[in-house]
């Protein structure tokens, strides 16, 4: 199993750039979701999913978009990347669902480094 | 509102000494209580988890926690420290269809 991959590992962006940072699970988990991690802020969540086709909003969803149309893959895009966006990206995934969404362990991916200039 | 708090930024401690990590939750309902590490350029990795029985869990790489209801408490030891423990920490809670809320972690730094 390789577990939760993430896609690419770093990348700079100029302001109003898109781009897709790509995440993949093999675990077959239900739930998937996408965290920023900012010095001081700890781990926020972006988006979250329950199944493919199934998406909601997290603490901090302005500026970017999620589809899941698979159960092994969760892209996050940035429609217009900002300076505020520079941050590093973590998908994580579990067996969670429905009533067990906070109930089981989180695996996370190796994180996505990305800068806006 | 369900949340998790970790007072503690940074905690040095000298290698070989024991090791304790501060966590409060709140929450209504008994809480599952996680805690995470994150070792520098790494994902979060999973040390140990609660969510019923014995209030005092074992994890790995020698790390425990209790679990403390009259506290709201969920503190993080060690009993001896190693250098290579350096790291961040983090604490979550969750429980039934809450998802998972997480501290703003701890970072930990050992001092040879």
């Amino acid at each position: 199993n390789a577990g939760v991959t993430q896609t690419p590992k770093f990348q700079v962006l100029k302001t109003g750039q898109s781009m897709t940072l790509q995440c993949a699970q093999d675990m077959n988990h239900e739930y998937m979701s996408w965290y920023r991690q900012d010095p001081g802020m700890g781990l926020r969540l972006i988006h979250y999913s329950v199944g493919a086709g199934i998406t909601d909003q997290g603490e901090v969803p302005n500026g970017y978009n999620v589809s899941r149309s698979t159960t092994e893959d969760f892209p996050l895009r940035l429609l217009s990347a900002a300076p505020s966006q520079t941050s590093v990206y973590f998908c994580a995934s579990s067996t969670g669902t429905g009533a067990s969404l906070g109930t089981d362990t989180q695996y996370f991916g190796p994180g996505t480094r990305l800068t806006v200039l | 509102a369900q949340s998790v708090t970790q007072p503690d930024i940074h905690i040095t401690v000298s290698e070989g000494a024991s090791l304790e990590l501060r966590c409060n939750y709140s929450y209504g309902a008994t809480p599952y209580l996680f805690w995470y590490v994150q070792s520098p350029g790494q994902g979060l990795q999973l040390l140990l988890k609660y969510f019923s029985g014995d209030t005092l869990v074992q994890g790995i790489k020698g790390f425990e926690a209790e679990f403390k209801r009259s506290q709201s408490s969920f503190n993080l030891r060690k009993p001896s420290v190693h250098w290579s423990d350096a790291a961040e920490y983090f604490c979550a809670g969750g429980g039934g269809s809450y998802i998972p809320t997480f501290g703003r972690g701890t970072s930990l730094i050992v001092h040879p």
